[in-house]
């Protein structure tokens, strides 16, 4: 099946500082990726969805200059979260939806990045 | 309308007892309706998945049911194994959302050995 792959895995930042997740479809092109955050014992909630090649949709309530995201390429999007603060710790999850996809169809999801913020 | 309602939020199942979670929506727009298998720590893995045109679809242990005028679906979990103990996500996604997909709050379930 289709791989998706989230770099760090875990990240413990000082606060103030910016970290970057890096989202790669391994062994296809994504046309689409989607981040989301996730909070202990809760549900994904969607962040942004961000398409090759142009800005990133964000949800409503999600800071997007907090929040950046970039989806240079059909194989990587990253998510830089800016001037990290303790709130921001949590566990971020990308997915992507591969070419062949149509107007709603399987999502590939990466492992994860534990953002501990300290 | 975007929402979707999974229940319950937590199950306990003996091994070789079916689990059974139940979600529902409301936007009659959406045409895809997949299940998520959560491990601690990792992140979700598409189990099985439906669209509106079918009732049922069996894959191994694991059964969507799908009921389109109640507006409901269902995961059945045969035979469950402690190894099937995690957290369970339906989602929906379609219609003028697109691409975007709709989770629903999770379902922890224990497979007691």
């Amino acid at each position: 099946g289709a791989v998706v792959s989230q770099h760090p895995s875990w990240v413990i930042c000082k606060s103030g500082t910016s970290v970057k997740i890096e989202c790669r479809s391994l062994d296809f092109q994504a046309t689409t990726m989607f981040w989301y955050r996730q909070f202990p014992k809760q549900s994904l909630m969607l962040m942004a969805t961000s398409n090759e090649g142009s800005k990133a949709t964000y949800e409503q309530g999600v800071e997007k200059d907090k929040f950046l995201i970039n989806h240079a390429s059909l194989t990587l999007s990253t998510l830089t979260v800016t001037s990290a603060h303790p709130e921001d710790s949590s566990f971020y999850i990308c997915s992507a939806m591969g070419l062949a996809g149509g107007p709603s169809g399987e999502l590939f999801f990466g492992e994860g990045s534990r953002l501990t913020v300290l | 309308q975007q929402q979707v309602k999974q229940s319950p939020q937590s199950l306990i199942v003996q091994k070789g007892g079916i689990s059974i979670i139940n979600c529902a929506y409301e936007n009659t727009a959406f045409d895809y309706f997949p299940w998520y298998q959560q491990f601690p720590g990792k992140g979700p893995a598409l189990l099985i998945a439906i669209r509106p045109d079918v009732s049922e679809k069996k894959e191994g242990r694991f059964t969507i049911s799908f009921n389109k005028s109640a507006k409901q679906f269902s995961l059945h979990i045969m035979d469950s194994q402690p190894g099937d103990s995690a957290t369970y996500f339906c989602a929906a996604s379609g219609g003028t959302g697109g691409f975007k997909t709709i989770f629903g709050a999770g379902t922890r379930l224990f497979v007691k050995a």
